[in-house]
């Protein structure tokens, strides 16, 4: 069964310096895509990045970017130059398997809570 | 882009009261539809999803339903909410590879 593992329920970090939120993996699927995703105190969820799994290259949106290790089933986050407006909740996200990674069909992780420090 | 629109954001109802939560979509069309819910402190649980109209697939045996009885439109039903109904619950819709998120309802079973 697919099952997503955030280790950390809870991190800190000062503003302007980088942290990395971990995750862990298991999917039966070849093929497939992985996903962070962002909930501020609002609740809604915000998708901040996604990594395609055939993609040997990490993917990177400004000052997120994540380390993907295939072969070790490990999706981390990094956050770098961190801002106050990222402190929330995120939540790793991979495919429940039928739909082979797509369209909306996810298993999450419990979530990590980042704080940002002044 | 594409957008769900979900209401009510708020909701207090007394135990054994229905529900009717209703989530419609903008700037897609025919896209799978899903209903979340999150207690408080965890991720988020699948609760039904839907591939097109009147096609339904419940994940979790409980005092919920879901339809579809438009494109864009997927509601979830109770006849009789419980207790332990109370939670987030977010509609998303899925295309292209990732999943798109309402704004989602917290209900609150009293």
């Amino acid at each position: 069964a697919q099952t997503v593992t955030q280790s950390q329920p809870e991190m800190s970090v000062q503003e302007a310096e980088t942290v990395t939120l971990s995750c862990t993996y298991d999917t039966s699927e070849s093929d497939y895509y992985l996903f962070w995703y962002k909930q501020p105190p609002s609740r809604q969820m915000i998708l901040v990045i996604r990594q395609e799994a055939y993609k040997q290259q990490n993917a990177t949106e400004n000052r997120f970017s994540v380390n993907f290790q295939k072969a070790a089933k490990s999706f981390s986050l990094k956050i770098s130059d961190s801002q106050l407006g990222d402190a929330a909740m995120y939540f790793c996200a991979c495919p429940r398997g039928i739909y082979g990674g797509s369209q909306g069909n996810l298993i999450f992780g419990k979530g990590t809570k980042l704080s940002v420090k002044p | 882009s594409q957008t769900i629109h979900q209401w009510p954001a708020t909701l207090v109802q007394p135990v054994g009261s229905p529900l009717s939560l209703e989530c419609t979509v903008e700037g897609t069309s025919n896209p799978n539809l899903y209903w979340y819910r999150q207690a408080a402190g965890r991720g988020l649980q699948l609760l039904f999803y839907s591939v097109g109209i009147g096609q339904i697939s419940s994940e979790v045996p409980q005092n919920l339903s879901a339809s579809r009885p438009q494109d864009r439109q997927f509601i979830l039903s109770s006849k009789k909410l419980l207790l332990s109904d109370s939670g987030f619950y977010l509609c998303a819709g899925g295309r292209n590879t990732e999943a798109f998120f309402g704004q989602g309802t917290r209900l609150t079973v009293v």
